[in-house]
């Protein structure tokens, strides 16, 4: 069975950092594509970060609205991706869930963890 | 980035009912879409990609079909496990985006 689980949430400051976690089983990590995708409080789905296996050379891609704030990152010895989270704004609040990418006719989220909230206040 | 553009935001519904829901891309897509079902107090659950192609265990009254650069997801005879919010997403070019959603209520 598949499964994703999101860890490292909470309420932070604004300007702070926090770094999420997912650690995964069930399937080869090692050769899968990872996102995070975040809900906002208006139930608005959002596209954040993905990270491409090994034999695409761990290629990053973000959202350009949070380019050179989050990072993205994989180990696979842990089957686990993490996004590290800078400079936080009250905007980011919101449900973070990490994602499995599949690519079939296209590139879609096949499997979510739970999700993890994140909340941005003084 | 490509917009996309969902209706209704809101839907009431009866049992049995056929149900249609439309996404609108901004530009060409091709048949690049995914519909995605998010049951209350759930995590969201890909139901349909490649505009048609259902995703495993999902059952056959859901439907997605295309016209041009609008998309249609249709629940043939609506069940009360169907409830929740769903949304269209585009992979044809990132940032993969994805519509507004619908909300999908028990008239």
């Amino acid at each position: 069975e598949v499964q994703l689980a999101e860890t490292g949430g909470g309420l932070v400051q604004p300007g702070n950092s926090l770094k999420l976690s997912c650690a995964t089983s069930g399937f080869t990590f090692s050769t899968a594509w990872m996102s995070w995708i975040r809900q906002t409080p208006g139930k608005r789905l959002e596209w954040l970060a993905q990270i491409e296996d090994k034999s695409n050379n761990y290629f990053i891609s973000y959202l350009e609205s949070v380019k050179g704030r989050f990072t993205i990152s994989r180990d696979d010895s842990k089957s686990s991706v993490y996004l590290q989270m800078n400079n936080l704004k009250e905007e980011d609040t919101a449900i973070y869930y990490c994602t499995r990418i599949i690519r079939d006719k296209g590139y879609y989220f096949d499997y979510w963890g739970q999700g993890v909230m994140v909340t941005v206040s003084s | 980035d490509f917009q996309m553009t969902q209706s209704p935001a809101s839907l009431s519904a009866s049992l049995e009912e056929i149900v249609t829901i439309t996404c609108q891309a901004s530009q060409n897509i091709g048949n690049w879409l995914a519909w995605y079902q998010q049951k209350p107090g759930k995590s969201p659950q890909l139901l349909i990609y490649g505009t048609t192609s259902l995703a495993d265990g999902v059952p056959s009254r859901f439907s997605g079909s295309r016209s041009g650069t609008q998309y249609s997801l249709k629940i043939n005879r609506l069940q009360v496990e169907d409830i929740g919010i769903y949304y269209c997403q585009q992979a044809s070019s990132s940032p993969w985006t994805f519509g507004g959603g619908t909300k999908l209520e028990l008239k």
